[in-house]
């Protein structure tokens, strides 16, 4: 598929415990994004990556989050110790080079935590 | 400190009728000025992006007008339909932070048959 692509689309999982979420850019996007959304609100930002550049991670709501991106592919957001209200949709978005492009969205994964 | 607001949760209107939708921002100096559709279950899905030298975008029977004097962008659906029922989310390019959207929190549009 031409899209961005997530797994898993849904993660239950008990506090305290690590989970690791994976996004899959569209081929060619250099910047990649990440951002939370719970349930009934907006879109909240976490982390930006621009080619091999320095992330921006201004978004990220506590040092339990962490993101890696491997070159110009795959990323993962790591968060430690779960929390419930770590409990959210997490959307991995790709966009080309260009400064305002649109971004592409991928379907997200449900985190819940009990 | 910065605020983006969608003038309402939610919109209610008859379809055929023309959908007026309002992000209203503080704070601010965006370079651009995006909307976005997101059905339920699903990603947000691009719609238009306006720049700041800009004043009005068409695209089909969306027309969007940015106003950065009222620091406002105004977001129209004419001829409204039922498959237009979704939530609509702005989000603004800050001139100052590369590549970064802040979003609103969204107006959720139904267009009755």
């Amino acid at each position: 598929g031409a899209g961005v692509s997530q797994s898993p689309s849904n993660k239950v999982t008990e506090k305290g415990k690590d989970v690791e979420l994976r996004c899959d850019p569209i081929s060619g996007h250099t910047a990649l994004y990440w951002y939370r959304q719970r349930l009934g609100q907006g879109l909240e930002f976490l982390i930006y990556f621009q080619g091999n550049s320095a992330p921006d991670k201004s978004g990220l709501p506590s040092d339990r989050f962490s993101a890696e991106r491997t070159g110009e592919s795959v990323s993962t957001l790591t968060i430690q110790r779960t929390q419930q209200e770590d409990s959210a949709v997490y959307l991995c978005a790709s966009s080309t080079h260009a400064v305002g492009d649109e971004q592409f969205f991928g379907p997200g994964t449900r985190l819940t935590v009990l | 400190s910065q605020k983006i607001e969608q003038n309402s949760e939610a919109l209610n209107i008859q379809e055929g009728k023309t959908a007026t939708l309002t992000c209203n921002y503080t704070n601010y100096s965006p370079a651009y000025l995006q909307w976005y559709r997101q059905d339920p279950g699903r990603g947000p899905v691009f719609l238009l992006l306006i720049r700041e030298n800009e004043k009005e975008k068409r695209k089909e029977r969306l027309k969007v007008t940015f106003d950065t004097t009222l620091k406002q962008s105004l977001f129209h659906i004419t001829a409204s339909q039922p498959a237009d029922s979704a939530t609509y989310l702005c989000a603004l390019l800050s001139g100052t932070s590369y590549g970064k959207l802040t979003f609103g929190q969204g107006t959720i549009l139904t267009v009755h048959p």
